[in-house]
């Protein structure tokens, strides 16, 4: 079967543009994570769905920031006038109920110049 | 808050030999899971093996093992045969056990150690 699939791969964006990033679960699984991971460190968590529901933003780091997951399956990231300091990859991943194994996608590569 | 510390920003291995990366970790909870993962250069990130904190027996994957010590909050990983294939960022990673009947994963991971294994 198909694993996590992200799109766009790279994304170049002009500091103030909105972007908009697109994760795509494993067919049935329940949770889904949004991560941040700045060149050489490690991810750090955004927020978290199960199905549609977002049970956790804790992780967002302005009100810039807004995820959703309106069927409880593809999931989207969203980004308003973006800063350089938003330039990092943003990884997602998906698991079933009990989410003891993390399936990650390859993530987005975000460039804000 | 859970805190994860790796403090080996890079480490280096000869193809075949055995190779330890440390991974140390704070938390007051009593159950939790502790995760390795591997991150390939520009290619997605791995699970490479994964022990929950209340079996006393170290987890094993083939040549991947841990060394879990709970007392002392420390969780290394013991690559043994190293292969050229083994090149990537390794990750520490912590979770949270379930919270009553919602499950939840967020996991909170270290700084990352590249290990490069030379031929």
């Amino acid at each position: 079967g198909a694993g996590v699939s992200q799109s766009p791969r790279y994304k170049v964006a002009k500091r103030g543009q909105d972007v908009a990033l697109r994760c795509d679960p494993i067919s049935g699984h329940v949770s889904l994570f949004w991560y941040q991971q700045a060149l050489g460190q490690g991810p750090e968590f955004l927020t978290y769905f199960q199905n549609e529901a977002q049970l956790d933003k804790s992780g967002l780091p302005s009100d810039r920031f807004f995820a959703e997951r309106p069927e409880g399956s593809v999931s989207t990231l969203k980004i308003q006038r973006t800063q350089q300091e938003d330039s990092a990859v943003y990884l997602c991943a998906s698991s079933p109920l009990r989410p003891e194994t993390q399936y990650f996608g390859p993530g987005t590569r975000l460039l804000v110049l | 808050a859970q805190t994860v510390t790796q403090s080996q920003p890079e480490m280096s291995v000869q193809e075949a030999e055995t190779v330890t990366l440390s991974c140390t970790y704070d938390t007051s909870e009593s159950n939790y899971y502790l995760f390795w993962y591997k991150q390939p250069p520009s290619r997605q990130m791995i699970l490479v093996i994964r022990q929950e904190a209340y079996k006393q027996q170290n987890a094993t994957e083939n040549r991947f093992s841990v060394n879990f010590q709970k007392a002392a909050k420390s969780f290394s990983l013991k690559i043994s045969d190293s292969q050229l294939g083994d090149t990537a960022m390794y990750f520490c990673a912590f979770m949270k056990p379930h919270a009553g009947g919602t499950s939840y994963g967020k996991l909170t991971f270290g700084q990352g150690t590249i290990l490069t294994v030379h031929p």
